[in-house]
């Protein structure tokens, strides 16, 4: 159980564009959903808290108009990289959670390559 | 503001040796939980363990044990027995208990040789 999906798991875009990466629940109800960044060779960075329904809440330092987030269900979060540019090509990895349980679950991740 | 830290970016250990990767965090809550996740090549975090602040017995989970020493802030991970399927970035996290927002580590590479 606790499975969660990231679609898609890699992405090609060209700069200026616009890329949503879709992040499910598979078999429970998340009620907060985490997003990062991790770089190569590098550890993740949160970039936003999200909880169903309600507004995300972004970390110091991380445009909310560039990475826009929406968590309109609770099995379903998506992140949009919007006007993308080469350097917001990187690993996006999203996690959730739970009512009442603290153990974060992962997806598998999409790769960005915006050109 | 929370800090996790790890000073070894790289560590080796021989099949079926024993390896103790390092882990130091800083916190001013009392009540908070910390993990050892593993990431191999595929990218996936994989939790290996979990530590309760509030438990002073240390965790494991077969192979994998933990040293928690609360005063020092100090939270080791011990793989006993490595296999080759242990090669793999860990990192170290901690969270606090109501936001459940994760701080990781810089996180240490394990190799594991024949």
């Amino acid at each position: 159980g606790a499975v969660v999906s990231q679609h898609p798991s890699w992405v090609i875009c060209k700069s200026g564009t616009s890329v949503k990466i879709e992040c499910r629940s598979l078999d429970f109800q998340a009620t907060t959903m985490f997003w990062y960044r991790q770089f190569p060779k590098q550890s993740l960075m949160l970039m936003a808290t999200s909880n169903e329904g309600s507004k995300a809440t972004y970390e110091q330092g991380v445009e909310k108009d560039k990475f826009l987030i929406n968590h309109a269900s609770l099995t379903l979060s998506t992140l949009t990289v919007t006007s993308a540019h080469p350097e917001d090509s990187s690993f996006y990895i999203c996690s959730a959670i739970t009512s009442g349980y603290n153990e974060q679950f992962f997806g598998p991740g999409t790769r960005l390559t915006v050109l | 503001a929370q800090t996790v830290t790890q000073s070894q970016p790289e560590m080796s250990v021989q099949e079926a040796e024993t390896v103790t990767l390092s882990c130091t965090y800083d916190t001013s809550e009392s009540d908070y939980y910390l993990f050892w996740y593993k990431q191999p090549p595929s990218r996936q975090m994989i939790l290996v363990i979990r530590q309760e602040a509030y438990k002073q017995q240390n965790a494991t989970e077969n192979r994998f044990s933990v040293n928690f020493q609360k005063a020092a802030k100090s939270f080791s991970l011990k793989i006993s027995d490595s296999q080759l399927g242990d090669a793999a970035m860990y990192f170290c996290a901690q969270n606090t208990g109501t936001a459940s927002k994760l701080t990781f580590g810089t996180g240490t590479r394990l190799q594991v040789t024949l």
